[in-house]
């Protein structure tokens, strides 16, 4: 059974503390992505890392890093947490596909529930 | 610029009626569309897909309707139950890029 995981399901943390969201896939799978959930915005993406230390500026960068030192294992950093990164935080992860192939689905973790106080 | 647009945020239909969520997009390269349903603290799950190459899929209860001159595809449930209550996202992609863009999400609402 495929599973992704993250590391905590729910965090509350200060403004201005720096915060580390930890995301592992079990499926060998060389793409892995952080999005973030806000109602009325839908998913919205942060940085996706398509091999081991390689990394990509999705939608939203700003506020946040990323770093993959291992296949299975894509963490999100927020250096300095502000209120306004109070968010659902989705890890996911997908098979690169074969070339002129679509893109494969994405699987994803339960989510983890950050506030920012 | 949201190039995924799902613009029913909600949906109330009676159990055993049939659903359908909406989904337009902008961008004429998305070749790949796939739709996911979410339930409150769990992450989205996969639930069907289409290829640009067709305009239907079907899988069980779930259809996938796709228009691409009007840029427009569709989910249909039938019959619509109560465990079908959720939160609906569709997707996009284009063949060669390793992302997707999703729309705002539908919740669905079916009513015993």
């Amino acid at each position: 059974d495929v599973k992704v995981t993250q590391s905590s399901r729910y965090l509350v943390k200060r403004t201005g503390e720096k915060v580390f969201l930890e995301c592992v896939q079990d499926m060998d799978h060389e793409n892995m992505f952080w999005y973030r959930q806000d109602p009325g915005l839908g998913l919205r993406l942060i940085y996706f890392s398509y091999d081991v230390k390689m990394k990509e500026k999705g939608d939203i960068p700003e506020g946040y890093s990323v770093s993959r030192e291992k296949k299975e294992r894509f963490s999100l950093i927020l250096e300095s947490a502000s209120t306004n990164q109070t968010s659902m935080y989705l890890c996911a992860s997908s098979q690169t596909p074969h070339r002129g192939q679509p893109q494969d689905e994405q699987f994803f973790g339960p989510g983890t529930r950050l506030t920012v106080l | 610029d949201q190039q995924v647009k799902q613009n029913s945020p909600s949906l109330s239909v009676q159990e055993g009626r049939i659903s359908i969520l909406n989904c337009d997009y902008t961008n004429s390269m998305f070749d790949y569309f796939l739709w996911y349903k979410k339930y409150p603290a769990e992450g989205p799950t996969f639930l069907i897909s289409i290829s640009s190459i067709k305009d239907k899929n079907e899988d069980g209860r779930f259809t996938v309707f796709l228009n691409k001159s009007a840029k427009h595809l569709s989910l249909h449930i039938v019959p619509s139950q109560p465990g079908d209550s959720a939160v609906y996202f569709c997707a996009a992609s284009t063949s060669g890029t390793y992302k997707y863009i999703f729309g705002t999400g539908t919740r669905l609402k079916v009513l015993a």
